[in-house]
């Protein structure tokens, strides 16, 4: 059963950082792209970015763009997502998901960011 | 950027139903289109791959479909346990979701 459990959400001021960690289990980890979604309270789902299987290829959102730095550790089994700069608009819960062919067919339970003084 | 756009934002409908789903592409995105449901609290659930394709184990009184810019999500016979909000997504340049639909029971 593909599990991906989240951690490192918490409570930080403003121009913070942060690091979230996403732990796979259940399935190969190394063989798939993973991503980070968002979402806001209240409000819809936002994707943040992706990371190719071996940890060599990223993309970003423009809004966390120069801010986020997503990384994997195949060896763990552990997908990261460092965020920099934290600002209010950065508060929402952060999915991390296992992409399978351009969908999501694996999501773990999400960490509450929030971004306040 | 490719932008998506869904409507209604939200509905209500009674029981045995019949539910429809528009989503709308800014640009060609062929049949890059997948389907979430959504309750609260809880984290989205894949119901539709490439605009028509039923996830396994995925009830079929849901569907998809559509290609280009247009696509459609149906709820064949509503149950009370389909009340949630579902959001479209695309992949054909990076990824982006709907608003989002929610949906309630008259």
């Amino acid at each position: 059963e593909v599990q991906l459990v989240e951690s490192g959400g918490g409570l930080v001021q403003p121009g913070g950082s942060l690091r979230l960690s996403c732990a796979a289990s259940g399935f190969t980890f190394r063989s798939y792209w993973m991503h980070w979604v968002r979402q806001a309270p209240g409000k819809g789902l936002v994707w943040v970015s992706r990371i190719n299987s071996e940890g060599s290829s990223t993309s970003y959102a423009d809004s966390v763009k120069g801010r986020f730095t997503i990384s994997r550790d195949n060896a763990k089994n552990t997908l990261y997502l460092q965020m920099n700069s934290l600002r209010a608009e950065d508060t929402a819960v952060y999915y991390c998901a296992r992409e399978e062919g351009g969908s999501y067919g694996g999501w773990g339970q999400g960490t509450l960011v929030t971004v306040s003084s | 950027d490719i932008q998506m756009t869904q409507s209604p934002s939200s509905l209500s409908a009674s029981v045995g139903d019949r539910v429809t789903i528009t989503c709308q592409a800014s640009q060609d995105i062929s049949n890059y289109l997948n389907w979430y449901q959504q309750k609260p609290g809880k984290a989205p659930k894949l119901l539709i791959y490439d605009a028509s394709n039923l996830k396994t184990g995925v009830p079929s009184r849901f569907s998809g479909s559509g290609s280009g810019t247009d696509f459609t999500f149906t709820i064949s016979s509503l149950q009370p346990e389909d009340i949630a909000t579902y959001y479209c997504q695309q992949y054909d340049n990076l990824f982006t979701f709907g608003p989002g639909t929610k949906v309630d029971i008259k």
